[in-house]
């Protein structure tokens, strides 16, 4: 059974420019998450999807991010325009249930740099 | 609200020695805890978690953690490390029945030598 895939696995823009990461759960997932770690700070949660419902978006930063979950299946996060302060790694992760005792699967992350 | 303390953020140990990675938590609810594990390059991987019952919980690669509540900590202990084991690991804890999203401690960096 295939883990759950991040593509790009790193990107390197300039400030002011649109970038786009993808993220596909392990099947049979409905529960997609995003998360985030700058450099040298704790993994913070972004925002979850239940199917293609954002069951929790309080961690987004703001309106410069945006999420989706086409047909529920696999998810993009667009950040647009991009800032110094974007830089870092994103990860996604699924569970096939919620109530948060379930297991989490983690992609291995997309690095992002902003110059 | 909930917080997550790892208060070491590296550990040096040299092979075959025990360790004991810390994580203490603050939560106004009862929480699930979680230890993960990122190898290089990869993503993590759930190493044990804690969800009721029994306060000792065994995980994959011979770790271990204890539960607790009096002293709200979690802490991961292995009785004999390998190479393969370096690697860096991140206490998180989730709110009982309230939400998923997991809140992670600032991660150890466990650096085993020969």
């Amino acid at each position: 059974e295939a883990g759950v895939t991040q593509f790009p696995s790193h990107s390197v823009i300039e400030k002011g420019q649109t970038v786009t990461l993808r993220c596909d759960p392990i099947s049979g997932h409905d529960n997609l998450y995003w998360y985030r770690r700058v450099m040298g700070k704790e993994i913070k949660f972004l925002l979850h999807f239940v199917k293609e419902s954002k069951q929790d978006e309080s961690g987004m930063p703001n309106n410069r991010f945006l999420a989706e979950r086409t047909g529920g299946t696999y998810s993009t996060l667009k950040v647009q325009p991009a800032e110094l302060e974007d830089s870092g790694v994103y990860f996604c992760a699924s569970s096939q249930g919620g109530f948060g005792q379930e297991t989490q699967y983690f992609g291995p992350g997309t690095r992002l740099l902003v110059l | 609200a909930q917080s997550v303390t790892q208060l070491d953020s590296q550990v040096p140990v040299f092979e075959e020695a025990p360790v004991e990675l810390r994580c203490n938590y603050s939560s106004s609810v009862s929480v699930y805890l979680f230890w993960y594990v990122q190898y290089p390059n990869q993503g993590l991987q759930l190493l044990l978690k804690y969800l009721s019952g029994s306060t000792l919980v065994k995980g994959i690669n011979g770790f271990e953690a204890e539960f607790n509540k009096s002293q709200t900590s979690f802490h991961l202990r292995k009785p004999s490390v390998h190479i393969s084991d370096t690697a860096e690991y991140f206490c998180a804890v989730s709110a009982y029945h309230n939400t998923d999203k997991l809140i992670f401690g600032t991660g150890t960096r466990l650096q085993v030598f020969p």
